[in-house]
C-alpha cells in the first residue's frame, strides 16, 4: 500500500525557518517525481515545488522561489522541503504528492497526475 | 505560468441532479488536464486524468471532456458523498497549476 506521511509542521515566527519531511513507503520511491502542494486555511490548492526522480529537475512556484528548497533522499525514501524567510502568507497545510505518468489514450501522450497524497502537515507563521 | 479558471466558484444542487463544472486554461494545454475531489480535512483525490480518463475506482457517474483550453467535469446523478470541492489542474507545464476550486453544496 502506497503511503506518504508528512511531518515537521508547527508554529514559527515570521522570518523563521522550518523543514518538512515526507516519508514514502509501498512503492519504489526512486522511480517517481514528487511534489509539495499547500492549502492556506479556507483557500484552494497551490502547487509549491516539484523534484524529478533523480533530483536533476527542480521547479518552484514564483511565490516560494528563492526561499524554499526541495530535496530528496532516495536511500531513505524521503522528500524534504526547507522553508526559509517565512511570512504569514506561507501559513498552510502542506501536502506531499507523488507524480505518476498516465497515457492519454487519444493522443498517446503521457500526462503527469498527482495520484497519491499524504495527510498534510500544518505550518503556522505567526508572532 | 498557465492560469486555470474554474466556474462556478460554488454550486448548490440536489441529490440526483446532473452538474457540470468548467475549467479554462490561459493557453492551449492539449489534454493535460486532471480533476481532483477534496472533502473537508482530507487530502485531494484524483478523479479524472488526461481530460477524460476515469481514475481506477472512481464511479462512472463522473466524466470529463475537453481539450485545448476548455474542459468540463460532469457528475451525471449527484450522490450524497459527492458534495465536496473540485479542482482542475494542468500538467502541460511542470509549473503545475490548479484552478481556484468549485464548492459543490447541497441545496
Amino acid at each position: 500500500e502506497v503511503q506518504l506521511v508528512e511531518s515537521g509542521g508547527g508554529l514559527v515566527k515570521p522570518g523563521g525557518s522550518l523543514r518538512l519531511s515526507c516519508a514514502a513507503s509501498g512503492f519504489t520511491f526512486s522511480s517517481y517525481s514528487m511534489n509539495w502542494v499547500r492549502q492556506a486555511p479556507g483557500k484552494g490548492l497551490e502547487w509549491v515545488s516539484s523534484i524529478s526522480s533523480r533530483s536533476n529537475y527542480i521547479f518552484y512556484a514564483d511565490s516560494v522561489e528563492g526561499r524554499f528548497t526541495i530535496s530528496r533522499d532516495n536511500a531513505k525514501n524521503s522528500l524534504y522541503l526547507q522553508m526559509d524567510s517565512l511570512t504569514a502568507e506561507d501559513t498552510a497545510v502542506y501536502y506531499c504528492a507523488r507524480v505518476d505518468d498516465r497515457r492519454d489514450i487519444l493522443s498517446g501522450d503521457y500526462v503527469g497526475v498527482f495520484d497519491y497524497w499524504g495527510q498534510g502537515t500544518l505550518v503556522t507563521v505567526s508572532s | 505560468d498557465i492560469q486555470m479558471t474554474q466556474s462556478p466558484s460554488s454550486l448548490s444542487a440536489s441529490v440526483g441532479d446532473r452538474v457540470t463544472i468548467t475549467c479554462r486554461a490561459s493557453q492551449n494545454i492539449n489534454s493535460y488536464l486532471n480533476w481532483y475531489q477534496q472533502k473537508p480535512g482530507k487530502a485531494p483525490k484524483l478523479l479524472i486524468y488526461a481530460a477524460s480518463s476515469l481514475q481506477s475506482g472512481v464511479p462512472s457517474r463522473f466524466s470529463g471532456s475537453g481539450s485545448g483550453t476548455d474542459f468540463t467535469l460532469t457528475i451525471s446523478s449527484l450522490q450524497p458523498e459527492d458534495f465536496a470541492t473540485y479542482y482542475c489542474q494542468q500538467s502541460y507545464s511542470t509549473l503545475y497549476t490548479f484552478g481556484q476550486g468549485t464548492k459543490l453544496e447541497i441545496k
